[in-house]
């Protein structure tokens, strides 16, 4: 039982377009996403995150939305760049520890 | 200001060999995650440790798992006996509290039994 989806394994995208990455939760109760960004052959780095106070949140090209109603997360990249191609994670914080749980990853690929 | 450091980054064991991987965490955090990422696969939450105590280890496999945060050195999380399907990267994090959700993840060690 996948707590949190990402039901699209990849996405193209040509360079200086929008990256729109989606991420889809089923526990109404969760309050704090994330999303991580990860190269081949390193772990994962933290991007952006929102809580569940907030339905948008910013930071340079990359701004997350969080559509509660629906259960929906999505982080939109804009103008996309070469550099941006790489697996993007989102994630949920939750249980005593607020440990993450994460989605299944979307490889992004942005041509040049 | 060194990151989170994973050793070793690619381990082989045979079939019922002991696998120990370890980390140090980022200078001045004291709190210890370790994920397991198998192949197509999200990252899935295995322990969380602060020094010398296991706070949470809902997500760890009941048998031939064990972690450790010893006061001095890093962590250490051992797999005994192990089989084909410990095969997976394992990432260790580390954060300044212990709220567990902006972490600062290592580079993994990728496990591979033959």
């Amino acid at each position: 039982d996948q707590q949190v989806k990402q039901n699209s394994p990849s996405l193209s995208v040509q360079e200086g377009r929008i990256s729109i990455l989606n991420c889809d939760y089923t526990n109404s109760m969760f309050d704090y996403f994330l999303w991580y960004k990860k190269y081949p052959a390193e772990g994962p780095t933290f991007l952006i995150s929102i809580s569940s106070i907030k339905d948008k949140n910013e930071d340079g090209r990359f701004t997350v939305f969080l559509n509660k109603s629906a259960k929906h997360l999505s982080l939109h990249i804009v103008p996309s760049q070469p550099g941006d191609s790489a697996v993007y994670f989102c994630a949920v914080a939750s249980g005593s520890a607020r440990q993450l749980t994460f989605g299944s990853g979307t490889q992004l690929t942005v041509l040049p | 200001n060194a990151g989170v450091m994973q050793n070793p980054r690619h381990l082989v064991r045979r079939r019922g060999q002991e696998a120990r991987l370890r980390c140090s965490p980022m200078k001045g955090h004291s709190h210890v995650y370790w994920y397991r990422q198998l192949p197509e696969e999200g990252l899935k939450f295995m322990v969380y440790l602060q020094k010398e105590n296991i706070i949470d280890e809902s997500g760890m496999p009941k048998e031939r798992f064990s972690a450790e945060f010893p006061k001095e050195g890093p962590s250490i999380l051992r797999i005994q006996q192990v089989v084909r399907g410990d095969s997976a990267a394992y990432f260790c994090a580390s954060s300044p509290q212990g709220t567990g959700e902006k972490l600062f993840f290592g580079s993994g060690t990728q496990l591979s039994v033959l």
